[in-house]
């Protein structure tokens, strides 16, 4: 039983338009979500994050917006660039303490072309 | 500074051998994480030390899977008796002990043959 869910294996984007990542999750305990990015044979790198107390969280051209009601969370990039692509999963956890499991998705793959 | 390093970055072994995959974290950090990624799946949660000591290790699948952080730095997860299932990226991440961002390491690839 999936908690994080990225129902869109993928995504397919030009060079300069905004690409949008969806994550819907189930377990309403979750208070604490991020957002990272994969190349491969690397491992995951932060990205952006979000606190279940605000509703965007915002860093240059990455914007992260969350629907508390509806369990959902999305990632805004803006414009986007071929240097984006990559795999981005989202994660959440119970709360900003260290020492707090982070619960993964499957990932969405970005490509963006030029 | 230095980020997360993991060594190897690949392991070959072969079914019923043993396995030990090491985690260097960010200086400073007190807090790390082990995970393990599959083909087509998200990181998964193994293990968490806090200094040394293991805090939560309900992501451990079995008793075959073990890990220590004997001086609150470096730490290794050992696997025995190695299975075909047991093929997979291992990830080590770190944080500050106050603070919730994980930074992950490059992984461990390892395959059981």
């Amino acid at each position: 039983d999936q908690q994080v869910k990225q129902n869109s294996p993928s995504l397919s984007v030009q060079e300069g338009r905004i690409s949008i990542l969806n994550c819907d999750y189930t377990n309403s305990m979750f208070d604490y979500f991020l957002w990272y990015k994969k190349y491969p044979a690397e491992g995951p790198t932060f990205l952006i994050s979000i606190s279940s107390i605000k509703d965007k969280n915002e860093d240059g051209r990455f914007t992260v917006f969350l629907n508390k009601s509806a369990k959902h969370l999305s990632l805004h990039i803006v414009p986007s660039q071929p240097g984006d692509s990559a795999v981005y999963f989202c994660a959440a956890s119970s709360g900003s303490q260290a020492g707090t499991a982070l619960i993964f998705g499957k990932g969405t793959t970005l490509s963006v072309s030029s | 500074g230095a980020g997360v390093s993991q060594t190897p970055s690949n392991k070959v072994t072969e079914k019923g051998k043993y396995v030990e995959l090491r985690c260097d974290p960010i200086s400073g950090h007190t807090a790390l994480y082990w995970y393990r990624q599959s083909l087509g799946q998200g990181p998964e949660f193994l293990i968490y030390f806090q200094g040394t000591g293991a805090a939560d290790d309900s992501g451990l699948p079995n008793d075959r899977f073990f890990a220590v952080r004997p001086e609150g730095s470096v730490s290794t997860l050992k696997i025995q008796r190695t299975e075909r299932g047991d093929s997979a990226v291992y990830l080590c991440a770190s944080s500050w002990d106050r603070g919730g961002t994980q930074y992950f390491g490059p992984g461990t690839r390892l395959l059981v043959l």
